[in-house]
């Protein structure tokens, strides 16, 4: 099975702070994302990232940045914390582009003050 | 960008009856639409997922078509049971792209 597993899952934080938001997988997984997910707005896509150190935007990339260091981790970073952060942040990993599963985390809600 | 709407946002059926989610999209060089089961509090799952080049396909009782020229898939559940009750999510990608654009979601409701 696979599994994706985002370090936290409830978050709270104030206005200007830096957020990391970690997540891994343990199924040697090429690809990894970061979406957003807010009531009637579905999931949009922040970031991916289809090789180690690679990294391109998605479609809502503004007041964030990402860091794949290792293929097995992809970080998710709020460089100064807004109000209209808050929000569930989702990260998933595929084995395949374009037409492979997307396994999810169980989700980080994050509350900014 | 591509751009994915779905409907309807929310639907409520009686157990046992059909329920019905359509989603419709801009870019003709979609290829893969996935449909995506949202339970509360837990995490997406892929349900079924379809490709360009097939115009229907089944798995008990879910079903997608898909209609290229119109530019429009569809999500079916027959029998529908209260544990079909969740936020489902339809997708699409274009060739040889890494991100899937999805729909804002349709809330199932199956009321016993």
């Amino acid at each position: 099975d696979v599994k994706v597993t985002q370090s936290s899952r409830y978050l709270v934080k104030r206005t200007g702070e830096k957020v990391f938001l970690e997540c891994v997988q343990d199924m040697d997984h090429e690809n990894m994302f970061w979406y957003r997910q807010d009531p009637g707005l579905g999931l949009r896509l922040i970031y991916f990232s289809y090789d180690v150190k690679m990294k391109e935007k998605g479609d809502i990339p503004e007041g964030y940045s990402v860091s794949r260091e290792k293929k097995e981790r992809f970080s998710l970073i709020l460089e100064s914390a807004s109000t209209n952060q808050t929000s569930m942040y989702l990260c998933a990993s595929s084995l395949l582009q374009n037409t492979g599963e997307l396994f999810f985390g169980e989700g980080s809600r994050l509350t900014v003050l | 960008g591509e751009n994915v709407e779905q409907h309807p946002s929310t639907l409520s059926v009686q157990e046992g009856d059909s329920a019905v989610i359509k989603c419709t999209y801009s870019d003709s060089a979609s290829n893969y639409f996935p449909w995506y089961k949202q339970e509360l509090g837990k995490r997406p799952q892929l349900i079924i997922d379809i490709r360009s080049n097939v115009g229907e396909k089944k798995d008990q009782r879910i079903a997608v078509t898909l209609n290229k020229t119109a530019k429009h898939f569809s999500l079916h559940i027959t029998e529908t049971q209260p544990e079909d009750s969740a936020v489902y999510f339809c997708a699409n990608s274009g060739a040889g792209s890494y991100q899937l654009t999805f729909g804002k979601g349709t809330k199932l409701s199956v009321i016993p």
